[in-house]
């Protein structure tokens, strides 16, 4: 129930092309997913988030889309560039105990190709 | 205003050792979370912490890790004994409030335990 499920586990985009990372979760009560980007050797970064009460928000060429009644999000690239490579994460927060606590999903590696 | 600031970067013990892993959270913030990566994957909640309590360790081995985050200072993980399998980035993440927030990482200590 506490699981979020994330794939692909790796990504290969041409630059300029949409890279589309998907995740899905179990827990009804969580109310808050983020995405974090991170880079070799350093913390992740939160990237861009949203509450179940928008289907999509969108900051620069980030976008996540967000299916309540199917348990899933979705984050998009756009025109995807050689500096995006790097690993994300997507995580959600949320339930009745709710200590603010991050479960995050396994990482897809994204390569994106000059 | 700095970030949140994790010490030392590296650190490396013989088995049996103790690790003591520091984290300062960023000015005004005082809910703190430790997190565990385990090469190639995703990172693993172990404990919350606010001024000197401690408000969800579900995620903390049972055995040999402890944390604390005292009035002034710090907050520090520690784990006792060490052994191969301890070896992972640990992560500290800090939030000016527990709840749907944005949490900002450090940039992680790599443990290694030889």
């Amino acid at each position: 129930q506490q699981q979020v499920k994330q794939s692909p586990q790796s990504l290969i985009v041409q630059k300029g092309g949409i890279s589309i990372i998907n995740c899905a979760y179990e827990n009804t009560a969580f109310d808050y997913f983020p995405w974090y980007q991170q880079f070799p050797g350093k913390g992740p970064a939160l990237l861009i988030a949203i509450r179940p009460d928008v289907s999509e928000k969108k900051e620069g060429r980030f976008t996540i889309s967000f299916n309540k009644s199917a348990k899933q999000f979705s984050l998009h690239i756009m025109d995807s560039q050689p500096g995006d490579s790097a690993t994300y994460f997507c995580a959600a927060s949320g339930g009745s105990s709710n200590t603010g606590k991050l479960i995050f999903g396994q990482g897809t590696t994204l390569q994106v190709k000059p | 205003n700095a970030g949140v600031m994790q010490n030392p970067r590296h650190l490396v013990r013989r088995r049996g050792q103790e690790a003591r892993l520091r984290c300062s959270p960023m000015k005004g913030h005082s809910h703190v979370y430790w997190y565990r990566q385990l090469p190639e994957e995703g990172l693993k909640f172990m404990v919350y912490l606010q001024k000197e309590n401690i408000i969800d360790e579900s995620g903390m081995p049972k055995e040999r890790f402890s944390a604390e985050f005292p009035k002034e200072g710090p907050s520090i993980l520690r784990i006792q004994q060490v052994v191969r399998g301890d070896s992972a980035a640990y992560f500290c993440a800090s939030s000016p409030q527990r709840w749907g927030t944005e949490a900002f990482f450090g940039q992680g200590t790599r443990l290694t335990v030889v």
